[in-house]
């Protein structure tokens, strides 16, 4: 699986959009972006996939540059229950659909 | 969307016993489970790929006769970590892919495993 570069932590103003950048410069063609939040002491939660064109969902929106190298995920209006650790992962569809994941970036959303 | 629910939560166990955390599809079939471990502050690793019907596949460095995992049905994995000791001590996660090509996996709420 290609590997994901994210900052370590950001911290965002509640109420604002908060931009979460991810790097995967070795994305292969047929991996998908997959975007998962885990707040604390709870299992990981879905948020956003994506191949190549951008998505929105409620969540979230998923932008991916046109060369795949990298993604932005947009939380369009953060509250304080957006608090958590946010993994971008890469995944690979053959091999068993496992996640790999890496840091993540720890995301405080301040008052 | 899909449910996956694990058994117990929580659970504090004596060192040197074992101890059985369960796993649960609740509205799908799930022919593939996995099974992560987290430390405080750290990612999630993968410990193994459960498989119904046939033997887990284990990352490496994770002992299989130490970390037993059964996938007897299509709806249930379980992890017995065997003689416990307090280096166990851990967070352990599972997820199942809702039956599909490139379907979000959906995770169980973790269960915190102290050992004493």
């Amino acid at each position: 699986d290609a590997k994901t570069t994210q900052p370590t932590s950001m911290d965002c103003a509640e109420g604002r959009a908060a931009n979460l950048p991810c790097n995967h410069s070795t994305i292969s063609g047929n991996e998908y972006v997959y975007w998962y939040r885990q707040i604390h002491s709870q299992g990981p939660q879905y948020i956003i996939h994506g191949l190549k064109n951008n998505e929105t969902n409620e969540m979230a929106s998923l932008i991916i540059t046109e060369d795949r190298k990298s993604s932005t995920l947009i939380l369009p209006h953060a509250t304080l229950r957006d608090t958590a650790v946010y993994y971008c992962i890469v995944r690979v569809v053959a091999a068993g659909n496992k996640l790999t994941f890496g840091g993540g970036t720890r995301v405080l959303v301040k008052p | 969307g899909a449910v996956v629910s694990q058994h117990p939560s929580w659970v504090i166990c004596k060192s040197g016993t074992s101890v059985k955390i369960e796993c649960r599809s609740l509205d799908f079939q799930a022919t593939t489970m996995f099974w992560y471990r987290q430390f405080p502050k750290q990612s999630l690793m993968l410990m193994a790929t459960s498989n119904e019907g046939s033997k887990a596949t284990y990352e490496q460095g994770v002992e299989k006769d130490k970390f037993l995992i059964n996938h007897a049905s299509l709806t249930l994995s379980t992890l017995t970590v065997t003689s416990a000791h307090p280096e166990d001590s851990s967070f352990y996660i599972c997820s199942a892919d809702v039956p599909g090509v490139n379907t979000e996996a959906f995770f169980g709420q973790g269960t915190r495993l102290t050992v004493v």
